[in-house]
Formats: structure tokens, sequence, C-alpha cells
């Protein structure tokens, strides 16, 4: 079966440093991948999408960056936090070509900014 | 591109009772309407969706309808229990366009025993 992995679960960073957050898909191949944020008690906002290694699509200009190494692993970065970049973010992938399967939510990382 | 629209933003209902949530979509092609719960600081989780050639769909308590030519959806929850209190996106795909799902803002359902 299909599992998505996200670490780490919580972080607490200075304004100004740097951030990597990884998400990894098991069990699938090919899968499209999309990073979110949820900011407190707000919807989901769509950051990035890949739909193959090295393919990133960018949703909000920002100062967060992703990355897709290898087919199963994408990577959410920044090189310098700021105290808006706090919030919940969520790792999902989806079927390629199949999106009306709908997606995989990743447990999420809670990230504050201080 | 495709938006859509999701309210009430909140709802607070009586044990028992029933609950609805609304949602609109502007993209003709889209072909298909998931629902996610999602539990305080959990992730989301698809709990039901529905595909442009059905009408309705029903899993125990909870049905969604679609209404193609209105262009809107909706999430009907019945014998409300206090673990239904959460947060509910709607949410639609357009085949052919990028691959990725459009959300809603969001509803949450607030469950009083």
């Amino acid at each position: 079966s299909q599992t998505i992995h996200q670490w780490p679960a919580t972080l607490v960073q200075p304004v100004g440093s740097p951030l990597s957050l990884e998400c990894t898909v098991e069990g699938t191949s090919n899968p499209n991948l999309y990073w979110y944020r949820q900011a407190a008690g707000r919807g989901l906002q769509l950051l990035f999408y890949s739909v193959g290694i090295g393919q990133i699509s960018s949703e909000v200009p920002q100062n967060l960056s992703a990355s897709r190494p290898q087919d199963r692993q994408f990577i959410l970065s920044s090189k310098k936090l700021l105290l808006s970049d706090s919030g919940f973010y969520l790792c999902a992938w989806s079927v390629r070509g199949r999106g009306n399967y709908g997606y995989t939510f990743g447990s999420g990382t809670r990230l504050t900014v201080v | 591109g495709e938006n859509v629209e999701q309210h009430p933003s909140t709802l607070s209902v009586q044990e028992g009772d029933s609950a609805v949530i609304k949602c609109t979509y502007s993209d003709s092609a889209s072909n298909y309407f998931p629902w996610y719960k999602q539990e305080l600081g959990k992730r989301p989780q698809l709990i039901i969706d529905i595909r442009s050639n059905v009408g309705e769909k029903k899993d125990q308590r909870i049905a969604v309808t679609l209404n193609k030519t209105a262009k809107h959806f909706s999430l009907h929850i019945t014998e409300t229990q206090p673990e239904d209190s959460a947060v509910y996106f709607c949410a639609s795909y357009s085949q052919g366009g990028s691959e990725k799902l459009v959300f809603g803002k969001g509803m949450k359902l607030t469950v009083n025993p």
C-alpha cells in the first residue's frame, strides 16, 4: 500500500534561518506531489506542485522554493525564513494523470518562526 | 482558472441535527468533487467523493449531491455526533486541466452535545 512520510512534525526556527522540509512517498511510482500551507484557522494554500522529477510549478510567489530530486521525494526550502512563513505545511500526493482519485496528505509539519 | 466557493464558513449544530455544507465551482469541465475532513491539528482526510456522472452518493451518515447544471455540490451529514466536529473542505478537479485539486476555504463544524 502507498504511504506518505513527512518530517519533522514540528519545527521552531528563528527569523532569517534556512528551512528544509522533506516528503517521501512509498508504494507508488510517478506520483504528482504537492506542498500546501495552512495558516492558523485558515484554508489550504497550494504552494508548489510537481508532475515529475525536476518539474516544479509555483502557485504563490514568496521566499519558498521546492525541489524534486527523486521521483518520490519532494523538498520545500527557504534560504531565510520570515515570521509570515509560520503555519502548518502539508505534503500530498496523487496518481499522475488521474488526479480525480483525490489526494492523500502527509501528517504535516507545524512550523513556528520566532 | 477554477474557483471553488464554500459556505457557510462556520456552522454550529446540536447533536443529532443535520448539517449541510454547500460549494459552487466555476469550471464546467470539472468532473470530480472530493470532500475532506480535517480534525484539529491533523491532516485532511478524504471522507467521500462524487464524479460528474453521478448525482448523489451516500455512505452511512454522509451524502454528497451534485448539480452540474447549477455547478454546485453539497455535503449532508445526518444525525451529527460530537466527533463530526472538524473543518470540512470541498474541492473540484478538472480533467484535462492542470493536475491539481482546487479547494474551498473550509467550513468549521461544531456539534454541541
